[in-house]
Order: structure tokens, then sequence, then C-alpha cells
């Protein structure tokens, strides 16, 4: 079954200080998908990044930085130079895909940024 | 391009009664997902509706539901209500399926149920 790890329930941080989220999943599937979604304090989740299981490769977009690391089933997610607008509630997300069905997304718990200015 | 758009942005209901919400999915989006978010269980997916079918089902009653339109909008209903039904209520549409695809969602109605 699916299922995503989210330990880190409430992390703050000093403006400037680089943070990293941590997303630990299982699935049984071998094609999948991994998604980061960002919930600012308005409420609307904005999606951030996608990532299939064969694509191991870290990616970079400006300040932030994703490591996928298949051995240990996890994708992290790093802001570096950490600013205020990065307060939020950031989600993983995974879901399975097969060549007859689709499954359903699952979200992990959230972590919960504070980054105090 | 316009957003994923949800309406009501906030409703306010009694026990027993039912609700309707609606949510408009993005220009060319033919899956729309319904979550509910609540600060105990988090997100939780509803229901996934692609071409007017529901394609998934998560883990809730019977008395959540949904339809989708020939316009790829979509209705969830929820009938007598309780008091846990209390939540954020979150549409998502992507492009052919949330599988494969990232979401974008809109801003949710917020229901609270007396």
């Amino acid at each position: 079954a699916q299922k995503v790890t989210q330990a880190q329930t409430e992390i703050s941080v000093v403006e400037k200080e680089d943070v990293t989220l941590d997303c630990v999943y299982e699935t049984r599937d071998t094609t999948y998908y991994l998604f980061w979604y960002k919930q600012p304090p308005s409420g609307e989740l904005v999606f951030l990044i996608r990532r299939n299981s064969f694509d191991e490769q870290n990616e970079i977009s400006g300040r932030y930085s994703w490591n996928f690391q298949k051995s240990t089933s996890s994708f992290n997610f790093t802001i570096t130079a950490s600013q205020v607008v990065d307060s939020a509630v950031y989600f993983c997300a995974l879901s399975e895909a097969t060549k007859t069905s689709y499954d359903k997304v699952i979200f992990g718990p959230g972590t919960s940024l504070s980054v105090i200015p | 391009k316009a957003g994923v758009t949800q309406t009501p942005r906030y409703l306010i209901k009694t026990r027993g009664q039912q609700v309707t919400l609606s949510c408009s999915p993005i220009s060319g989006h033919r899956s729309v997902s319904w979550y509910q978010q609540t600060p105990g269980q988090g997100l939780q997916f509803l229901f996934e509706y692609f071409s007017e079918t529901q394609r998934n089902k998560g883990n809730f009653p019977g008395r959540f539901s949904g339809r989708q339109f020939s316009n790829s909008r979509s209705e969830m209903n929820v009938s007598t209500l309780e008091l846990g039904d209390s939540a954020l209520y979150l549409c998502a549409s992507s492009l052919t399926s949330s599988t494969f695809y990232e979401q974008y969602f809109g801003p949710g109605t917020r229901l609270t149920v007396t």
C-alpha cells in the first residue's frame, strides 16, 4: 500500500538559513510519481515539482532543490537562504501508476515551516 | 489562463442537511479531484472524475458523492451532514490524470456544520 511520511511536523528557521524537508514514501510499484506542494497561509495549494520513479536526477529551481533517492525511498526538499515568504505547509505526495489502472494520489501529513525574520 | 474556481467559498449548514459544492477546472483540464482537509486527518482523497466518469474513490461513506459534467465542471454532494464533515473541501484539476500530472488546486470551500 502507498504511504507517505513527513516526520517533521513543524520547523522554525531564521531567515537566510537553509532548511531541508524530509519525505519518505512506501510503494510496491516500480512506476510511480512524487510531488511536492506548498500551502501558504492563504490556503491554496501550489504545485512545486513532479518526479517520476525512473528519473533520479536531482533538480534545482532557484532557491529550491530536490533530492530523490530510490535506495532510501526518499524525496527531500531543500530551501536555500530561506525567506519569510517561504512560510507555509509543505506536502509531499505519491501516486502509483500501472498499465491498466490509475491510483489516487496520497498526501503526506505536511510539514509546517516558519521562517522568522 | 483562469485558475480553478470553487463556489461557494464559505458555507454554514446544520446537521442533517445536505450540501452541494461546485468546481470549475482550468480550461482544457479533464480530470477533477476532490479532497477533504481537516487539522486531524490532513488531506484525504475523496474522488476523481474524468470524462464524466468516477475514476477513483477514497475511503468515505456513501453520503459523499460527486459528478462531472461534459464541460468538466464538477459538483460534490454531501447528504445528511454530520459535525465531523466540517472541513475545507478542495478541488483540483489536472490535464488528464492526477496520477501522472500535477494538480492545480482551487481556493477551497470552508464548510462548517453546526
